[in-house]
């Protein structure tokens, strides 16, 4: 299996320009996880998913987050309008939802917004 | 609320053991201790988790105290390549989400 897929790899986009960042789970999994990594907050979990519903989006800062899961081998995270503090590396993780399965993270979006 | 805490960082010289430390003093029946690690531009990879006994895989070992409240991952013999942030978590197992803290930032020399 080619592991978590993300895209883009890196993102430059102005304040105000909508982002969409792109995730691919590893095929089988059930369980996705939306993090974003700065230097000051660290890696927050923004949400995650259980065979594709929303369990838990109470990290996700503010209504200019949304997240989807149309189907098990797809998910987007979108800003909009997207501001310069939403500069950071986006990862993507997936498991098994299972028992205290492990994660399995992409390689990460780096975003900056200008 | 910060549930585990871990040293900001840690030396270590290259080929010898290394024991990275984490209390979780309100740790609860439920909750697994998991580990972590990111190395530098990458994303977090597994190293090991367990519940009340210590834990061995090819990675690391996972020594845990008797009352649960301190767990120290440890390094058999470190490598350049160890380098990284370890990031020791507490997992509900009654949930599924990971939260990580700030991790320690392992340093090793050669």
């Amino acid at each position: 299996d080619a592991g978590v897929i993300q895209s883009p790899r890196h993102e430059v986009t102005e304040m105000g320009q909508e982002v969409t960042l792109r995730c691919k789970p590893i095929s089988g999994h059930n369980s996705l996880f939306w993090y974003r990594q700065t230097m000051m907050r660290g890696l927050e979990l923004l949400i995650y998913f259980n065979n594709n519903v929303p369990i838990d989006d109470s990290g996700m800062p503010e209504d200019r987050f949304s997240a989807k899961m149309p189907n098990a081998s797809f998910s987007t995270l979108k800003i909009q309008p997207s501001e310069p503090r939403d500069s950071a590396v986006y990862f993507c993780a997936s498991s098994l939802r299972r028992e205290n399965e492990k994660l399995f993270f992409g390689s990460g979006t780096q975003l900056s917004v200008l | 609320d910060a549930k585990t805490t871990q040293p900001n960082s840690m030396e270590s010289n290259e080929e010898e053991p290394v024991h990275l430390p984490c209390n979780h003093s309100t740790i609860s029946g439920t909750d697994y201790i998991h580990w972590y690690r990111q190395l530098p531009s990458q994303g977090p990879e597994y190293v090991i988790h367990g519940l009340t006994s210590n834990v061995n895989n090819r990675m690391a070992s996972l020594a845990i105290a008797e009352d649960r409240k301190s767990s120290t991952l440890i390094l058999h013999r470190a490598t350049l390549r160890d380098a990284a942030v370890y990031y020791c978590i507490l997992r509900d197992y009654n949930n599924n989400d990971m939260r990580f803290g700030a991790g320690t930032r392992l340093t090793v020399k050669p």
